[in-house]
């Protein structure tokens, strides 16, 4: 399978613990996207790779939250301390900077995130 | 400030009936892109068209046609002949050509019932 993938797809977790997700991309894409998604709207962005360079961030990324991609492949998303507030579908897209005129983002499955 | 509007929360139509999804947006911008995504139960959003703000030409993909307005700041989607598998949430959403993040819509929850 050459999509991007995620792991793991569901995690359930109590309040005040953290959790780490991955994203392992598009093997030839070298831009990785975070979104958050709640239930029944739509995707938020929340933050953007280029290679290894973390160039945007929104502000709903809170302190709290931090994004990492070490060597340009896979990424993860760390959310610390987390809050009920956070429960949400977290999704990771890829897309290749050779298509210069839309750099189509592809989606992974995402990973449903519950915190009790 | 970037904004997708999908103004119909929720459509409901019989089988082989055409639909059509609305879509408007908003920005400063002068040039830009929009796109359609497709998120069916399983989750997964999948790409069905990116437009430039260039071309204003309709497009037509099998069932699927797209028409964008720049004039009103629309970008409808249309399912000719919709069918059961065509159920799911359609996303419109918006990105800077200059930019990274896709600014999406609330989503449009079609079903088609047999």
């Amino acid at each position: 399978d050459t999509g991007v993938s995620q792991n793991p797809r569901h995690k359930i977790t109590k309040r005040g613990q953290n959790v780490t997700f991955r994203c392992d991309p598009i093997s030839e894409h070298n831009r990785l996207y975070w979104y958050r998604q709640t239930l029944g709207q739509g995707p938020e962005f929340l933050t953007y790779f280029q290679n290894e360079a973390q160039l945007e961030k929104s502000r709903l990324l809170s302190d709290r939250f931090s994004a990492e991609r070490p060597k340009g492949s896979f990424s993860t998303l760390e959310i610390q301390r987390t809050e009920q507030g956070d429960s949400a579908m977290y999704l990771c897209a890829s897309s290749s900077q050779g298509d210069v005129q839309g750099w189509e983002q592809f989606f992974g499955p995402g990973t449903r995130l519950t915190v009790l | 400030a970037q904004k997708v509007t999908q103004a119909q929360t929720e459509i409901s139509v019989v089988e082989k009936e055409d639909v059509t999804l609305d879509c408007v947006y908003e920005t400063r911008d002068t040039t830009y892109y929009l796109f359609w995504y497709k998120q069916p139960p399983s989750g997964e959003l999948v790409f069905l068209i990116r437009r430039n703000s260039f071309d204003e030409q309709n497009e037509i993909s099998g069932r699927y046609s797209w028409n964008f307005q720049k004039s009103t700041s629309s970008f409808n989607f249309t399912i000719t002949a919709s069918q059961v598998v065509d159920s799911a949430v359609y996303f419109c959403a918006l990105r800077q050509t200059s930019g990274s993040r896709l600014t999406f819509g609330e989503g449009t929850q079609l079903t088609v019932n047999p």
